[in-house]
């Protein structure tokens, strides 16, 4: 099977500007969740969406929003972004019933 | 609020030695945890994982430990070779039935030849 893919890889924004970002999950897989990685709050949860309905949400402003579709992929989408969203954003996937999350590769999001 | 803390930042081991890397969760009512990869420019890959009514699980060349008591997880790495060289992670799964992971800081594993 292809494993979690991430549109795009890299992205350049700048401030002010909002930001859609991309997932598409390993096929069978209904749940993704989003994480943001920066150096220096490390892996934080951002969202999880299970058959396009959003199961639990961390601790990020309103800001940060995301959407889930009929065939699981989901879009993360940052409005007014500031410098500090400047991160990796990760998205994973598990199987409907399972408990192990993979990973795809992030997009590399840079607010200047 | 929880936190899953490394207590070795760096951890530098010759080709061919065992590997150990410890982690300390705080969440007495965390129910899975996990462990993952992370080469550089890559997202987190899966190594193992462990529920908390068992102790130890082995993979290949992998084995993590749950200490509940003590609230302590590590990952062993037999034979560490040059490709095991990465950021390793742990994370814990604080609520049942949610996918909400919360990791650790990481630790940077060097092999040298």
């Amino acid at each position: 099977k292809a494993g979690v893919t991430q549109t795009p890889r890299y992205l350049i924004k700048t401030r002010g500007q909002q930001v859609t970002l991309s997932c598409s999950p390993i096929s069978g897989h209904r749940s993704v969740s989003w994480y943001q990685q920066t150096p220096g709050q490390g892996l934080q949860f951002l969202f999880e969406y299970f058959s396009e309905t959003q199961r639990n949400k961390g601790n990020f402003p309103g800001r940060f929003s995301g959407r889930q579709f009929s065939n699981s992929r989901s879009e993360m989408n940052v409005s007014t972004l500031e410098l500090g969203d400047s991160a990796l954003y990760l998205c994973a996937s598990s199987e409907p019933t399972g408990d192990t999350q993979y990973f795809g590769p992030g997009t590399r999001l840079t607010v200047l | 609020g929880e936190s899953v803390g490394l207590h070795l930042p760096t951890l530098s081991v010759q080709e061919g030695d065992n590997s150990i890397i410890n982690c300390a969760y705080s969440n007495s009512a965390s129910d899975y945890f996990i462990w993952y990869k992370q080469e550089s420019g890559k997202g987190p890959q899966f190594i193992i994982d462990i529920r908390s009514n068992m102790d130890k699980r082995q993979g290949q060349r992998v084995t993590v430990l749950l200490n509940k008591t003590v609230k302590h997880l590590s990952l062993q790495i037999a034979a560490t070779q040059p490709g095991d060289s990465a950021v390793y992670f742990c994370a814990e799964r604080p609520y049942t039935g949610r996918r909400a992971l919360t990791f650790g800081s990481g630790t940077r594993l060097q092999v040298q030849p």
